[in-house]
């Protein structure tokens, strides 16, 4: 069965630590991005990867940082310097190049800084 | 800056009735309106698109208008059902560097009652 796993489903952090959230897809799609939702703001992109080892910064990427060592890996994450970290994170993926794509979501973090 | 702005932020409507989502939009190198369904606790899922080559279209019980010299386009859910309350999403992406990323809309929280 085809999808995109995300983990934890639920995060408690203390003020000043780093956090790694975890992404897995297995439909074979080139591009991956991370978005983050907060209420009446809809979904804001972190990062997005277009190819493995290739990433680029959305609109909200301060705070933020990612890897993509492999196709099916995107984990994101969420430093210390992110002033407002709690949110709900999505990770979607997508086939490329050309825009139309379906972004395919996984069901999402909620990560809760204490 | 706001490229897609989404009306309302939320809607109560009776089932059977027909709830209107309205969005807009700014960029005109933008040539592809999704609309996504959020279900509480999941991903976003994409619902139906359209592109500006066509003025309507239909799925089910979902249309999508599309308004090009107005730079508008709007979700028409038929005969609405209790199990269509979710939250919206209107988004636009068009072609070449820097604009085939999906922008966003803020959301529509809808709730049909019985």
């Amino acid at each position: 069965d085809g999808g995109i796993t995300q983990s934890p489903k639920y995060l408690f952090r203390k003020e000043g630590q780093n956090v790694t959230l975890s992404c897995e897809q297995n439909l074979n799609h080139d591009a991956m991005y991370w978005y983050r939702q907060d209420p009446g703001q809809g979904l804001r992109l972190i990062y997005y990867s277009q190819i493995v080892n290739d990433f680029q910064k959305g609109d909200i990427a301060e705070g933020y940082s990612v890897s993509r060592e492999k196709k099916e890996s995107f984990p994101l994450t969420v430093t210390s310097a992110q002033k407002n970290p709690t949110a709900f994170y999505l990770c979607a993926s997508s086939i490329v190049p050309g825009n139309g794509r379906e972004l395919f979501f996984g069901e999402g973090s909620r990560l809760t800084v204490l | 800056q706001q490229q897609v702005k989404q009306s309302p932020q939320s809607l109560i409507v009776q089932k059977g009735g027909i709830p209107i989502i309205n969005c807009a939009y700014e960029n005109t190198a933008f040539d592809y309106f999704p609309w996504y369904q959020q279900f509480p606790g999941k991903g976003p899922a994409l619902l139906i698109a359209i592109r500006p080559d066509v003025s309507e279209k239909k799925e089910g019980r979902f249309t999508i208008s599309f308004n090009k010299s107005a730079k508008q386009f709007s979700l028409h859910i038929m005969d609405s059902q209790p199990g269509d309350s979710a939250t919206y999403f209107c988004a636009a992406s068009g072609r070449g560097f820097g604009n085939e990323k999906l922008t966003f809309g803020t959301g529509t929280r809808l709730t049909i009652i019985p």
